[in-house]
């Protein structure tokens, strides 16, 4: 059973980098898309983007400028990375591996709220 | 982006009711398109996927219809647990947007 599970700070302060990890455990991470989305309270989902495997990337638009998605293979990892963080931002923040044009699996959340 | 217009916002039934759930795509999506629902606190869960294949597990008495720009879900003899709240997800193309959700109440 492939599980994800996200970590990193819950409080993040205006203009800072928010960073976040999720660790895979029950699959390899081959041949997959691992991807972000975020939830702000009581709002809809929102992709931010995803990585495949073998490196390549592809970012929400509108939120392309600030992100970065990164793999760490070794570890069974990938990091999101938000700069320049404001309000807006506070959201939970969800990982999932995207497959075959569908979200098959989930973390459990975790949520980054911005604040000084 | 294409957008994602779900309708109602917000749905009141009682159990065993029969309710209908609407997603609009602002372009033709195909059958690029994903239902997932979400109960408080938790990560999205997979429902149906490419329009119309249920996943593994979930009950018979949700079905779906729909293509090109214009989908439903169908859940009949609603049961407690149906009560929660429900996002379509298009996969045409990126960015993967949703609907703004629906929440079925009790």
């Amino acid at each position: 059973q492939v599980q994800l599970q996200e970590s990193g700070p819950g409080l993040v302060k205006p203009s800072e980098t928010l960073s976040l990890t999720c660790t895979v455990s029950g699959d390899s991470m081959s041949s997959y898309y691992w991807s972000w989305i975020r939830q702000p309270p009581g709002k809809g989902l929102e992709w931010i983007g995803y990585i495949h495997y073998s490196g390549s990337t592809n970012y929400n638009p509108s939120l392309k400028s600030r992100v970065t998605i990164v793999l760490d293979t070794s570890k069974n990892q990938f990091s999101l990375k938000v700069n320049s963080v404001t309000a807006a931002d506070t959201a939970v923040y969800y990982c999932a591996r995207w497959k075959e044009r569908l979200f098959d699996y989930w973390g459990q959340g975790t949520l980054v709220t911005v604040s000084s | 982006d294409i957008q994602m217009t779900q309708s109602p916002s917000s749905l009141s039934a009682s159990v065993g009711d029969r309710v209908t759930i609407t997603c609009r795509a602002s372009q033709s999506i195909s059958t690029y398109l994903n239902w997932y629902q979400q109960r408080p606190g938790k990560a999205p869960k997979l429902l149906i996927y490419a329009a119309s294949s249920l996943q593994s597990g979930v009950p018979s008495r949700l079905s779906v219809s729909g293509s090109g720009t214009d989908f439903t879900l169908t859940i009949t003899s609603l049961q407690p647990e149906d009560f929660t709240s429900y996002y379509c997800q298009q996969t045409y193309g990126a960015p993967y947007t949703f609907g703004q959700g629906t929440k079925l109440e009790i």
